[in-house]
Formats: C-alpha cells, structure tokens, sequence
C-alpha cells in the first residue's frame, strides 16, 4: 500500500530564515505531486504542483519553491521565510491515471515569528 | 477556468440525524471527477468519496453517499446516522478528465464545517 510522509510536523522559525519541507511517498511510482497551504479555518491553496522529475509548476508566485530531486520526494523551500509564511503546509499525491484522487500527507504546522 | 462552491459555511446535525452538505461547480467539460474530502481536527485531509462524470449511479460508501445532478452541475454528500466522529470540515473537489500538463490538479470549495450535536 501506498504512504506518504512529511516532516517535521511542527516548525517554528524566525523571519528571515530558511524553510526546508519534506515530503515523500512510498509504495507507487511516479505519482503527480503538490504541495498545498491552509491558513487556520480556510481552503486550500495550490502552492506547486509536479508531474515528474524536473517540471514543476507553480501556481502562486511568492518567496517558496518547490524542487523534485527525485521521482517520489517533493521539497517546499524558502530562502527567507516572512511572517505571511505562517500555516498548515499539506502534501499530497495522485496517480497518473485516472480517477486522480489525491493522497495527503499529516501536514507540517509552520509558525514564523 | 472551472470553479466549486460550497454555500454553506457551517452545518450543524443532531447525532443520528442525516445532514446533506452541498456543493456546485461550473464547467463545460463533459467528462470529470468529483470528490468529497473530510478534514477533522487532526487536520489530515481524508477522501471520503468519489464520483465519475460518466457513471449516472449515485456512488455510495457506508453513511456516505452522494446526490450527483449533472445537469444541474450539483453535487451533494449525505451524511447518515451521523456519529461524534464525522465532526470535520467537509471539501468539495473537482478535477478535469483532460490530463494535460495544466489540468492536473484539483480545484476545491472553501468548505464547511459540520458539527454535531451530542
């Protein structure tokens, strides 16, 4: 079965730092996979989304990026983390064929202070 | 572009009662899926159930089922017998059947948030 992993689930950083997310699935090969933000009490938002190694498409322009260097590990960076950084940072992947549903990881809880 | 809409921000049912949550969405592809997620507290984002676009059959799991109205782009989940535990924000989701490099992704409601009374 499949599993997919994120850490660390908790993470509180100063303005200014870096941010290193991780996420990783086991059990499939190569899945589509995204990298979403919920502020407390709202919806999702699509942040970067990848459907194989190397192209990665990003859907809100900001301070992160996303890399994939390999085929079922997705990274969520910052160079320097600002205040609206603060959230819930969910992971998820889907097959390629349909129905396309998609598999979230526990989530990271990112405070920036 | 297409969009989902959930109008109801919070819902609130007596426990064993059945509530009806809903969502709309507006695309002109014929062929999609639709998908109903649960986020409990805990925050994990849980895929309660799916719909395929082409299947006229109404898909059902367990207390879960939905109304599927193609035409009227409407896609509702019914919460039967509703327990403690179905507590949660409820996502409504759509997602092309078009799997170009653009359309892989899927488009979500804002949510609402179900209670349950004891």
């Amino acid at each position: 079965s499949q599993t997919i992993h994120q850490w660390p689930a908790t993470l509180v950083q100063p303005v200014g730092s870096p941010l290193s997310l991780e996420c990783t699935v086991e059990g499939t090969s190569n899945p589509n996979l995204y990298w979403y933000r919920q502020a407390a009490g709202r919806g999702l938002q699509l942040l970067f989304y990848s459907v194989g190694i190397g192209q990665i498409s990003s859907e809100v322009p900001q301070n992160l990026s996303a890399s994939r260097p390999q085929d079922r590990q997705f990274i969520l960076s910052s160079k320097k983390l600002l205040l609206s950084d603060s959230g819930f940072y969910l992971c998820a992947w889907s097959h390629r064929a349909p129905p396309h549903e998609q598999y979230f990881g526990p989530g990271t809880r990112l405070t920036v202070t | 572009a297409q969009t989902v809409t959930q109008s109801q921000p919070e819902m609130s049912v007596q426990e064993a009662e059945t509530v009806t949550l809903s969502c709309t969405y507006d695309t002109s592809e014929s062929d999609y899926y639709l998908f109903w997620y649960k986020q409990p507290p805990s925050r994990q984002m849980i895929l309660v159930i799916r719909q395929e676009a082409y299947k006229q059959q109404n898909a059902t799991e367990n207390r879960f089922s939905v109304n599927f109205q193609k035409a009227a782009k409407s896609f509702s989940l019914k919460i039967s017998d509703s327990q403690l535990g179905d507590a949660a924000m409820y996502f409504c989701a759509y997602r092309s059947d078009i799997s170009n490099f653009g359309n892989e992704k899927l488009t979500f409601g804002t949510g609402t948030r179900l209670t349950i009374i004891p």
